[in-house]
């Protein structure tokens, strides 16, 4: 089975703090992504990369970067968190166009 | 741009009840289609896919979806729904241009009544 996993379940945060959300896949897949997923909004791609040190924007890159140093690991950042980034973030890696997603971050910005 | 619609936000069915989900997508050319569901606190987790073939594909937990390439429609289907059914679902939509991303329609929640 796929497993892909993220750092944190939970997180809150204040505005103005740099946050980090790990997410790691175990399975060698090339792509991987991060999405936030808000209520009545669905999925919003926030960035995708298709390989180690390779990133693409998505939908909704403001406020957001990532880093992909090693080809497991895909980091999503949050330069100085804002209230309007509220929300659950998802991580999920593809194999021949199948997303397998990660548990979520829920993350709150105070 | 590709967009995928699902027709309802919320559905709510009595148990045995058959279900029908819609969705729609917008691009012309070659596409793969999925479902994803989302029971309440876990992870999006693939339902079925369609790739090509037979147009009736089949999933897991006897879901099945159709594609109809005329309609641009990947109804999701099952006959008789159980209280644990109660999850969000996602549509789905991929290009074959290695360029396009995937892209999710809105989710539609549904619950079923006991």
């Amino acid at each position: 089975d796929v497993k892909v996993t993220q750092s944190s379940r939970y997180l809150v945060k204040r505005t103005g703090e740099k946050v980090f959300l790990e997410c790691v896949q175990d399975m060698d897949h090339e792509n991987m992504f991060w999405y936030r997923q808000d209520p009545g909004l669905g999925l919003r791609l926030i960035y995708f990369s298709y390989d180690v040190k390779m990133k693409e924007k998505g939908d909704i890159p403001e406020g957001y970067s990532v880093s992909r140093e090693k080809k497991e690991r895909f980091s999503l950042i949050l330069e100085s968190a804002s209230t309007n980034q509220t929300s659950m973030y998802l991580c999920a890696s593809s194999f021949q166009e199948a997303q397998y997603f990660g548990p979520g971050t829920r993350l709150l910005v105070l | 741009a590709q967009s995928v619609s699902q027709h309802n936000h919320h559905v709510i069915l009595s148990e045995a009840a058959s279900l029908e989900l819609g969705c729609n997508y917008s691009y012309g050319g070659t596409v793969n289609l999925f479902w994803y569901v989302q029971y309440p606190g876990q992870h999006l987790q693939l339902l079925l896919k369609y790739f090509s073939g037979d147009p009736l594909v089949k999933g897991i937990k006897g879901f099945e979806a159709e594609f109809i390439k005329s309609k641009f429609s990947f109804n999701l289907r099952k006959p008789s729904v159980q209280w644990s059914d109660t999850a969000e679902y996602f549509c789905a939509v991929i290009s074959m241009n290695r360029d396009d991303k995937i892209i999710f329609g809105k989710g539609t929640r549904l619950h079923i009544l006991p």
